[in-house]
């Protein structure tokens, strides 16, 4: 079992750039997350997915947008980078009943920059 | 909003010694909590579950409603314990706490 795999672990953009940061899930969790980490800050909901077909706005969602076509992929999707996107971002999961029991079930982070 | 509160952003006591991560939360409804930890170039491990009680690596957390807190203790700090701790909440709509960094001396 993998868990969670995000691509890439690290990225350098450019203003005004665009990517896409990769998460899969081979668990088939129907909840997938994105959050970013900022120095001295605690985890920021960016987008979140309740299951294949379905997602909804966090807490900072402007700039990003998100698709969940299936189950295991949860991409979130960068138009025009800014500085302020600069963070490292985590991608999680977790059964609809499981962050009760077992919590979230994170990947390793993608540590992005842009300058 | 409804949220967790980590006052102490670092924490640094010597090995041997008690340690106490806080965390306040502020919410309407029954609170169900976690702790997560990060090591050095880790992804985010979940450490306790406030439902189970459980005891982890030492670490043991009550969830206490009079002063709506959820604080991490250890009896005995060790050296691998020096990480970054966050108490989260379950629900993901609600804010995380910020972190407490702790370092442990040797």
């Amino acid at each position: 079992n993998a868990g969670v795999t995000q691509t890439p672990k690290f990225r350098i953009l450019k203003i005004g750039q665009s990517m896409t940061l990769q998460c899969t899930q081979d668990m088939n969790h129907n909840y997938m997350y994105w959050y970013r980490q900022d120095p001295g800050m605690g985890l920021k909901l960016i987008y979140y997915s309740v299951g294949a077909g379905i997602t909804d706005k966090g807490e900072v969602p402007n700039g990003y947008n998100v698709s969940r076509s299936t189950t295991e992929d949860f991409p979130l999707r960068l138009e025009l980078a800014a500085p302020s996107q600069t963070s490292v971002y985590f991608c999680a999961s977790s059964n609809q009943d499981s962050p009760r029991g077992y919590g979230y079930t994170f990947g390793s982070g993608t540590r992005l920059t842009v300058v | 909003a409804q949220r967790v509160t980590q006052p102490e952003k670092l924490l640094s006591v010597f090995k041997g010694a008690p340690v106490e991560l806080k965390c306040n939360y502020s919410y309407s409804g029954s609170p169900e909590l976690f702790w997560y930890v990060q090591y050095s170039r880790q992804r985010l491990q979940l450490l306790l579950r406030h439902i189970s009680r459980e005891s982890i690596k030492g670490f043991t957390a009550d969830l206490n409603k009079g002063e709506t807190s959820f604080h991490l203790k250890k009896p005995f700090a060790q050296e691998e314990d020096s990480a970054m701790y966050y108490c989260a909440p379950v629900n993901y709509q609600l804010i995380w706490g910020a972190g407490t960094k702790l370092i442990i001396k040797p």
